[in-house]
């Protein structure tokens, strides 16, 4: 049982590159999460989606941009990627009840230069 | 917008002794979920509780309880009897009903000494 997966693991990448960080979760979840994690700041949520075709703007969603083609993926995009994106992303997922915790892919370490 | 606060700065706990991770909220919505992770240095989120804004207990985990206190906004973590592995980042979260979003404080350093 894979849970939540997150590909990449690592990446580096050129200021003004494009990327695509993938989500994929195999619980059949609707909810689904992106966040960022910076020293001090904790968790912050960038996007997310309370399902297939939806998709919704979190705390920080300024300079990406998210898909939920498909049910059991979500999808993060940096069109033009800038240092103050350097970050480790977790993506996260749960059921459609409140009372139920949310699983967590295992990071992805982003770094811009 | 709903705001989850945990102003402690990192603290040291002596092996097998308690300690209390302290977090407040703030939210219109009469229905939310509390919830309590655990981050080792290794990276991973782990879930270690949860508390429902109609629940009339406390919640309890093992050695985590939860100290719910629902007119304060309060929803303080009670680790008993402190071991080496509790040393980590802990993160309090709450999930509102009407939205759905899932936000997180900024986290409580904890490290366990012998």
């Amino acid at each position: 049982n894979a849970g939540v997966t997150q590909t990449p693991k690592f990446r580096v990448l050129k200021t003004g590159q494009s990327m695509t960080l993938l989500c994929a979760q195999d619980m059949n979840h609707e909810y689904m999460y992106w966040y960022r994690q910076d020293p001090g700041m904790g968790l912050r949520l960038i996007h997310y989606s309370v399902g297939e075709g939806t998709t919704a703007k979190g705390e920080v969603p300024d300079g990406y941009n998210v898909s939920r083609l498909k049910k059991q993926n979500f999808l993060l995009g940096l069109e033009s990627a800038a240092p103050s994106q350097t970050s480790v992303y977790f993506c996260a997922s749960t059921r459609d009840r409140v009372n139920t915790e949310a699983f967590f892919g295992q990071g992805t370490r982003l770094t811009v230069v | 917008a709903q705001k989850i606060t945990q102003t402690q700065p990192g603290m040291f706990v002596q092996e097998k002794e308690a300690v209390t991770l302290d977090c407040t909220y703030d939210t219109s919505d009469p229905s939310y979920g509390l919830f309590w992770y655990k981050q080792p240095s290794s990276g991973e989120m782990i879930f270690l509780i949860y508390q429902g804004s109609y629940d009339q207990q406390n919640a309890t985990e093992g050695r985590y309880s939860l100290n719910f206190q629902k007119a304060r906004k309060s929803a303080n973590l009670v680790i008993s009897a402190s071991q080496l592995g509790d040393s980590a980042m802990y993160f309090c979260a709450m999930r509102e009903y009407g939205n759905n979003r899932l936000a997180f404080g900024k986290g409580n350093q904890v490290v366990v000494i012998p």
